[in-house]
């Protein structure tokens, strides 16, 4: 069965440090998200991408973030300058298409732990 | 961001008993969604409702969107020891931006 991947599965970095979470979602998918799950606490929404544009962001996903589709497979979540606050679990999703009846698939997560 | 606020927070149960969980908002959704996660990995969805009323059964799961669309309840019968793990619910407001409940950590006693 097709499944989104995320690499790595678990990041360390330094405050002010970037980093690039990466994410392979499911082939025939358009749509692609991220989520954050800080510990312990509930998925909080980041961003939707299509047609290689962000088509809704929330409140949290400000300007250190950036979301980009570098080639025909990967999604990556770029945080430019890391805070101690991005420690976090992040998990990519996809679906086919954009619409409520769209089931969005997640992936394993990746975690985030800045020092 | 909308709050959804589920209850209870943590349930411990004898296997094979059912479990009642909901979920509550003050916002009116167009779409209810319960993932369950299990520790170390992604959530996935179990069930979605679309319209305010909808029952919809997924094996042993059964969830309602409730009449009002700013509440719904996930039961599950004859529970087994792998129906461990954090169950969300998450409603659709507009477009894809979903939000998650606070979660409903069960535990299921052999």
């Amino acid at each position: 069965e097709p499944e989104v991947t995320q690499t790595p599965s678990h990041q360390v970095t330094q405050m002010g440090q970037e980093v690039i979470l990466r994410c392979v979602p499911i082939s025939n998918h358009l749509y692609f998200y991220w989520y954050r799950q800080i510990l312990g606490q509930k998925v909080e929404f980041l961003v939707s991408f299509y047609n290689n544009e962000i088509s809704e962001k929330s409140e949290i996903f400000d300007d250190q973030f950036s979301v980009e589709r570098p080639d025909g497979s990967n999604f990556t979540l770029k945080i430019r300058s890391t805070k101690l606050e991005d420690s976090a679990m992040y998990f990519c999703a996809s679906s086919e298409g954009g619409g409520p009846a769209d089931t969005q698939y997640f992936g394993p997560g990746t975690r985030l732990t800045v020092l | 961001g909308q709050q959804l606020n589920q209850s209870p927070q943590s349930m411990f149960i004898q296997e094979g008993e059912d479990v009642s969980m909901n979920c509550t908002s003050s916002s009116i959704f167009n779409t209810w969604l319960w993932y369950k996660q299990d520790p170390g990995e992604g959530p996935v969805l179990l069930i979605a409702l679309y319209k305010a009323g909808e029952l919809t059964s997924n094996g042993r799961l059964t969830a309602q969107f409730g009449i009002t669309r700013k509440d719904s309840f996930l039961n599950i019968s004859a529970s087994i020891p792998s129906d461990v793990g954090i169950y969300f619910c998450a409603g659709q407001l507009w477009g894809n931006q979903f939000y998650f409940g606070t979660g409903t950590s069960l535990t299921v006693i052999p």
